[in-house]
This record gives structure tokens, sequence and C-alpha cells, in this order.
């Protein structure tokens, strides 16, 4: 019973670039929630999406980021013409059911722009 | 605007003795609280969590307290062990309905010496 697969785990990118993180939940799970953490700082909350819908994206920056989590296949988040501050652990935690405790968290992308 | 506060970056202690790590918040919404152990290069793991109708929590080792007046919490970890080193992050939600963000301190790093 594979955990919350993420990929790639370390990711570089020239500034101007595209970021793509995914995150596959684990089996049976169809709640994910992306979080951020830079560094010195605790996991800030993104977005929280179920199959085909978001649900949140109250902590998404409003340019540059978008996510999605489609019917088939794992959420993704983009991150279009990184800049150096969106360096960065991005962490994916996916759930059974709407629940805001006992996430299961992968283990990351780490992201540094160049 | 920090609305959880773990204000030791850093708590060393020696092999069987006890661990607490504080953590505050300023939200008077907040009513469900957990707390997150993560290695380096390791996604959060959940630890244990209490709801704000409880005042106290154990799981073994590990017992969370929660002082409601005060907004403030702590985890106790009894016999401190080696394996115990880690960053340990307080986490807050308001639970309406599930699936609300949780909301981050800064963390605080558990060095247990042998």
């Amino acid at each position: 019973n594979a955990g919350v697969m993420q990929n790639p785990r370390h990711l570089v990118r020239r500034r101007g670039q595209e970021a793509r993180l995914r995150c596959s939940p684990m089996k049976g799970h169809s709640h994910v929630y992306w979080y951020r953490q830079l560094p010195e700082e605790g996991l800030k909350f993104m977005v929280y999406l179920q199959k085909e819908n978001i649900i949140d994206e109250s902590g998404m920056p409003k340019e540059r980021f978008s996510a999605e989590f489609p019917k088939e296949g794992p959420s993704i988040l983009r991150i279009q013409q990184v800049v150096r501050g969106d360096s960065a652990a991005y962490f994916c935690a996916s759930s059974p059911m709407a629940t805001n405790y006992g996430y299961t968290f992968g283990s990351g992308t780490r992201l540094t722009v160049v | 605007d920090q609305q959880v506060k773990q204000n030791s970056p850093s708590l060393s202690v020696q092999e069987g003795r006890i661990s607490i790590l504080n953590c505050d918040y300023t939200n008077s919404m907040f009513d469900y609280f957990l707390w997150y152990k993560k290695y380096p290069a390791e996604g959060p793991t959940f630890l244990i969590s209490i709801s704000s109708i409880k005042d106290k929590n154990e799981d073994g080792r590990f017992t969370v307290f929660l002082n409601k007046s005060a907004k403030h919490l702590s985890l106790h970890i009894v016999p401190s062990q080696p394996g115990d080193s880690a960053v340990y992050f307080c986490a807050a939600s308001r639970t309406q309905g599930g699936s609300e963000k949780l909301v981050f301190g800064k963390g605080t790093k558990l060095t247990v010496n042998p």
C-alpha cells in the first residue's frame, strides 16, 4: 500500500521557466491538499482539491500558480514563470474524506529556482 | 500575522528525560490542534491531536495538553529517545464540517542526546 507519491523529489528550474509538481494520493483517497514550506518557515496551506474540483484555493498566490486534480491521474501543481522566491519544499497530502487531521503527507518536491 | 507560534526554534534533552514542546495560538476560532513530526527530506507525519473540548490527550509516550484560556498547548514526550530527534510542528484548524486548512507553526527542532 504505497503512500502519497510526489515527483520529482528535486526540481531545478531557471527563472521564467515552468515547474510542474505531481502528487499521486494514496489508493482510495480522493482529497488532496498542497502545502508549501519556505526556508525557515512552517508549512503554509495552498489549495485543497477533490477529484475534478478545487474546493479551497485561498492559499494560492493570485498569479502564476494553478492546481488540478483530474478524474484520472495525479494532482498537478503548476507554477508558471518561476522566480527565486518560489524556491521551497512543496508537500502534498491526501485523505479518504474531508478531514483536517490525519493527513498523510508525501515526501515533498524541493524546487530550486536558479 | 502568525496565528500559530512555536517560540523555541530548538530544544536539546538527554535520553530518558522529558521533552516539552510549546505552542501558542492567537485565533480563538481554532478548535482542533495537531502535532506533526518531520525528519529531514521526508514529509510531516501525524503524531497526536486534541480537540478543544479536551484538555489532555495521551498516546503512549506522547501527551498533548491544551489550555484554552491561555491559548497554549504543549507536547510532552516521556521518556525521550534518540529516535525522537526531529522537527516538531504544531498545527491548528477550525473544524467547520471538516476540510479546513491547517495553520502550522515554524517548528521546533528536538535533539535527544544518548
